[in-house]
């Protein structure tokens, strides 16, 4: 079981490039979420699905989309970078069942830096 | 104000000393979670209660929901306990759970 796994680790980007976050886990989980933590500030929720097929936005969602692909794979998709943007993103899953019922798995997160 | 308050903000403290990390929030709350982010950045689970107490180990949980407080303890800490500590409620939204956190306490604990 790898658990949450993200990608990339690190990125550089310029202001105005566009990119993609992967998040994909193997834990059967129907809930998924992205979250940054910026320095002095908790983790803040920016989009969610709570199941295939639904994505919801969070307290911060301007400036990113997302695509729950399947099951297992949520993205997030940065379309115009600005620096305002540069932060650490976390992905992550709960069950809504069982064992893992509303409990939170978090991938190792991205850092990410606009220039 | 932050729906989530943790106190202290930094802690230091010597090995084998007893810590308390407090979390007030403002809100109801269908559960509340206690995380740990290691100096390399990942986050771990440690409790997710909604009444009481539970105890894992050198680490014990409690909250109260009336006064709106919980508490995280470690007994007997050690250097490797020191890490950032949140404190997370987890709120019903429009029909959907989405959890809310704390700024974190950043513990160090010195041999």
């Amino acid at each position: 079981n790898a658990g949450v796994t993200q990608t990339p680790k690190f990125q550089v980007l310029k202001t105005g490039q566009s990119m993609t976050l992967q998040c994909a886990q193997d834990m059967n989980h129907n809930s998924m979420y992205w979250y940054r933590q910026d320095p002095g500030m908790g983790l803040r929720l920016i989009y969610y699905s709570a199941s295939e097929g639904t994505t919801d936005k969070g307290e911060v969602p301007n400036g990113y989309n997302v695509s729950r692909l399947n099951k297992r794979e949520f993205s997030l998709r940065l379309e115009s970078a600005a620096p305002s943007q540069t932060s650490v993103y976390f992905c992550a899953s709960s069950g809504t069942s069982g064992r893992d019922y509303n409990e939170q798995f978090f991938g190792p997160g991205t850092r990410l830096t606009v220039l | 104000k932050n729906e989530v308050e943790q106190s202290p903000q930094n802690l230091t403290a010597q090995e084998g000393e007893f810590i308390t990390i407090n979390c007030s929030y403002s809100v109801g709350i269908s559960a509340l979670h206690w995380l740990q982010q290691h100096p390399g950045g990942g986050i771990v689970s440690l409790f997710m209660l909604s009444s009481g107490k539970k105890k894992h180990g050198r680490l014990i949980a409690t909250i109260n929901i009336q006064e709106k407080h919980s508490s995280l303890h470690i007994t007997a800490s050690h250097p490797r306990d020191s890490a950032v500590y949140i404190c997370a409620v987890r709120l019903i939204i429009q029909g959907a759970q989405k959890l809310v956190f704390g700024q974190g306490t950043r513990l160090t604990i010195n041999p």
